[in-house]
């Protein structure tokens, strides 16, 4: 079975700090990786994914992140953040073997931006 | 820009009361899932749907749980008798439907159920 896991559970930075993210998950097969965020009081959004190709890949917002494939990782950064970045963010994953497409998610990470 | 929407915001229901939790997905969307998040827990995949039945279902999708998409827009999750357990924050997500698990799920803004 998947399992995903992000060890940071609260980061509280400064704005134009740099921001990285842990995402480390269990699966043996080839997998698809996806940030998803959630700003206060609204939905999940995607922020970037992965599934082939070049293992960085850059999202939104000035998001990326870089799959390490012999660490099983996929850590989010961000060279510098600001007060509206201010949300939890989601690292999922699943993969072509899941019937339905189902998403497994870590615990996510409450990102705090103090001005 | 299309959004899933779900209705509605947050549910309040007793013990063994049965619940219809509502979904919109965006409209040309072909695969349709359901989440949920237990307070303090990870967001936990319950079950997807595609083409009129469930395509994978978890572990908690278990007979007190049902799927339907009663009509061309709407997706719904019932629980039949619910348990205090059952309180949680409950996504609907969907897909374009290419089938590919590459897909992005769009995310609703959820419904939070709560069990008295």
């Amino acid at each position: 079975a998947q399992s995903v896991s992000q060890h940071n559970h609260h980061v509280i930075l400064s704005e134009a700090a740099s921001l990285e993210l842990g995402c480390n998950y269990s699966y043996g097969g080839t997998v698809n990786l996806f940030w998803y965020v959630q700003y206060p009081g609204q939905h999940l959004q995607l922020l970037l994914k992965y599934f082939s190709g070049d293992p960085l890949v850059k999202g939104i917002k000035g998001f990326e992140a870089e799959f390490i494939k012999s660490k099983f990782s996929f850590n989010l950064r961000k060279p510098s953040v600001q007060w509206s970045d201010t949300a939890e963010y989601f690292c999922a994953v699943n993969s072509d073997n899941n019937a339905g497409n189902m998403l497994t998610f870590g615990g996510g990470t409450r990102l705090m931006v103090k001005p | 820009e299309p959004e899933v929407t779900q209705t509605p915001s947050h549910q309040v229901t007793q013990m063994g009361q049965e619940v219809i939790l509502r979904c919109v997905p965006i409209s040309n969307h072909l695969y349709f899932y359901w989440y949920r998040q237990i307070l303090g827990q990870k967001v936990e995949f319950l079950v997807s749907f595609y083409n009129n039945e469930i395509s994978e279902k978890s572990e908690i999708f278990d007979d007190q749980f049902s799927v339907e998409r009663p009509d061309g827009s709407n997706f719904t999750l019932k629980i039949r008798s619910t348990k205090l357990e059952d309180s949680a924050m409950y996504f609907c997500a969907s897909t374009i439907g290419t089938g590919a698990s590459t897909d992005t799920q769009y995310f609703g803004p959820g419904t939070r159920l709560t069990v008295l």
